[in-house]
């Protein structure tokens, strides 16, 4: 099974704020890499399919980059509705795995 | 508007059954494959099942291989999971979610608002 490595597994900013949080593949996923953003008490959310497309309807604060094996998920500036836990998923080869999530928390 | 409704979780002793259902709405059922997701307390989420749009291929995640069978009516629209042999560790707010065409180098969208699942004596 491919193993999805998430860093930070939690972080603490400030509104306004640059955020990027990483995930990194066992091994290559080649573009074949997700985003999901989960508020508590709510299913998951996609935001970003693969590598770099934007969901419709997210905002464009949001981004995506990386290739093979390490990607990164970039909030360009943190809004208060932001605050959540993100997850990254692969779906290149089955069982398809996400990472252990980043909790995005309020400084 | 694509819409998922789960239904059917509950407690369930160790060892017993259940079956969960996904009802679908706003788009055709029958042209997507659908997958199931689990999230433990707490916890992360772990892939479970998937189903491809005629239903005739299925694939499981090794935890729940041999025990849970996915499976589909185009007819009435509605995505299930029947769970046998439940164990403690089976415990865990179970996602339905649509996939492409495929769930294989695609993603899970949109997901239902999930049904919860408990095994306990």
């Amino acid at each position: 099974d491919i193993q999805m490595t998430q860093s930070p597994s939690s972080l603490s900013a400030s509104v306004e704020d640059r955020v990027s949080i990483t995930c990194r593949a066992s091994q290559s996923i080649s573009s074949y890499l997700n985003w999901y953003q989960q508020k508590p008490g709510k299913a998951p959310k996609l935001l970003i399919y693969g590598v770099s497309s934007l969901q419709s309807g997210v905002p464009s604060r949001f981004s995506g980059s990386g290739s093979g094996t390490d990607f990164t998920l970039t909030i360009s500036s943190l809004q208060p509705e932001d605050f959540a836990t993100y997850y990254c998923q692969q779906t290149y080869s089955a069982p398809w795995t996400f990472g252990q999530g980043t909790k995005v928390e309020i400084k | 508007e694509v819409h998922l409704l789960e239904s059917g979780g509950g407690l369930v002793e160790p060892g017993g059954s259940l079956r969960l259902s996904c009802a679908a709405s706003g788009f055709t059922f029958s042209s997507y494959a659908m997958t199931w997701v689990r999230q433990a307390p707490g916890k992360g989420l772990e892939w479970v099942s998937e189903i491809s749009g005629s239903g005739g291929a299925t694939s499981y995640a090794d935890s729940v291989k041999g025990r849970f069978t996915i499976s589909r009516d185009n007819s009435r629209n509605t995505l299930y999971l029947q769970m046998n042999s439940l164990r403690a560790e089976d415990a865990a707010l179970y996602y339905c979610a649509k996939c492409g065409v495929y769930c294989n180098r695609n993603w899970f969208d949109p997901w239902g608002q999930g049904t919860l699942v408990t095994v306990s004596s």
